[in-house]
């Protein structure tokens, strides 16, 4: 069963606006983690935010964590087309990564 | 450094047809996975390896088996092929099991089973 939900299934920005893809979740977490997928290719890791943080950044990355609410935002500034892929948030049932739930991802394309 | 490679990039098999998919890594890491893509859904997890020694059944292990050859090597195999399990399926790594542990993945193999 899938734990995370991305919103929205596709998005397609110009090159040089923001992109906010949105991630919801179904139970309590104790960390959630944001994945890259270049067509064709495997998933890459971008970051990871633990359920004690609100914010967090990396580069051009923002991502933001609501427990309360059980969501997370996934944020791209000034977006290249380079960044166009698929994103996943994932989220561990438990302590391991043997119980980790992929969402069905946000499709983005960056038109140059 | 390769990461995780995974053999074949393609396969096309008829019902029936058994297979091993293979995946490496060269990073030392502890834990190893196999998961699934399916169009419109996330990757879903079919088994996993803690360590070496170790398999357990993830979310869909159901006409798959699997073996942790030694520390490097983990594959999964179809005994007998059905439709339903054409997928993209791919390996990962990650140092130890615990859930903070980056996971990366090989590139994986596009099956179809006619």
């Amino acid at each position: 069963s899938q734990q995370g939900e991305e919103d929205p299934q596709a998005l397609s920005i110009q090159e040089g606006e923001n992109a906010t893809m949105n991630c919801s979740y179904k139970t309590s977490i104790n960390n959630l983690q944001w994945y890259r997928q270049n067509s064709g290719r495997g998933l890459v890791h971008l970051i990871l935010i633990r359920s004690n943080e609100r914010e967090k950044h990396s580069g051009r990355l923002r991502v933001t964590l609501d427990t309360s609410k059980k969501s997370s935002s996934l944020l791209i500034t000034a977006s290249r087309a380079a960044d166009t892929a698929s994103y996943f948030c994932a989220t561990p049932l438990t302590y391991n990564n043997n119980d980790m739930r992929f969402g069905a991802g946000t499709r983005l394309t960056v038109k140059p | 450094n390769a990461g995780v490679t995974q053999t074949p990039k393609f396969q096309v098999l008829k019902t029936g047809q058994s297979m091993t998919l293979q995946c490496a890594q060269d990073m030392n890491h502890n834990s190893m996975y196999w998961y699934r893509q399916d169009p419109g859904m996330g990757l879903r997890l079919i088994y996993y390896s803690a360590s070496e020694g170790t398999t357990d059944k993830g979310e869909v292990p159901n006409g798959y088996n699997v073996s942790r050859l030694n520390k490097r090597e983990f594959s999964l195999r179809l005994e007998s092929a059905a439709p339903s399990q054409t997928s993209v399926y791919f390996c990962a790594s990650s140092p130890t099991s615990g859930s903070t542990d980056t996971q990366y993945f090989g590139p994986g193999t596009r099956l179809t089973v006619l």
